[in-house]
């Protein structure tokens, strides 16, 4: 059974910095790109960040590039989000999701952690 | 970027109704369009992948078609576990974005 959990979130005063973590099972992780998508209270889904199988290429929505780091860790089927400069308006929960399908960024998003959330506030 | 547009933004329907959601790309996307469903409460969960392909397990009442720039999901028969908001989303040249959902009600 796949199975993904997010961890590390939190409050945290706004130009803080947080880390995210997903701990994977169930399926091979090296194999799959993997992704942060988030979603603001009350508001819709929003892509952040993705990464390849093995970690070669990162991709980053504008609203974060140069304040999020996406990273995995293959041997420890870990997926990471570190999150610096943080401002309110990336208050939301953060998903981890697994995509299908061979390169980046796969087909389809078919299984999503439970979400962690993540409040930048003072 | 490419931005995904889709509507309406909520819709209101009674059960066994027919009900479609359009979503519009703002450039070819070719057929890399995915649809979600999310309950309220709950993680997003792919119904529709590469515009018309089915989810394993997911009901047959959902279909999708279109190619190009429009794009369509339709409910052939609104049961009430169908109650969620609704997402298409993007995946072309190595670029992932949503459409801003269309919320589901029961009339």
């Amino acid at each position: 059974e796949v199975q993904l959990v997010e961890s590390g979130g939190g409050l945290v005063q706004p130009g803080g910095s947080l880390r995210l973590s997903c701990s994977a099972s169930g399926f091979t992780f090296s194999t799959y790109a993997m992704h942060w998508v988030r979603q603001a209270p009350g508001k819709g889904l929003e892509h952040v960040s993705g990464i390849s199988s093995y970690g070669g290429s990162t991709y980053y929505a504008d609203s974060v590039k140069g304040r999020l780091t996406i990273s995995r860790d293959n041997s420890k089927n870990t997926l990471n989000l570190q999150m610096s400069s943080l401002r309110a308006e990336d208050t939301a929960v953060y998903y981890c999701v697994k995509a299908w399908g061979s390169g980046y960024p796969g087909v389809g998003f078919n299984y999503w952690g439970q979400g962690t959330l993540v409040t930048v506030s003072s | 970027d490419i931005q995904m547009t889709q509507s309406p933004s909520s819709l209101s329907a009674s059960v066994g109704d027919r009900v479609t959601i359009t979503c519009q790309a703002s450039q070819d996307i070719s057929n890399y369009l995915n649809w979600y469903q999310q309950i309220p409460g709950k993680a997003p969960k792919l119904l529709i992948y590469d515009v018309s392909n089915l989810e394993t397990g997911v009901p047959s009442r959902f279909s999708g078609s279109g190619s190009g720039t429009d794009f369509t999901f339709t409910i052939s028969s609104l049961q009430p576990e169908d109650i969620a908001t609704y997402y298409c989303q993007q995946y072309d040249n190595l670029s992932v974005t949503f459409g801003q959902g269309t919320r589901l009600e029961i009339k």
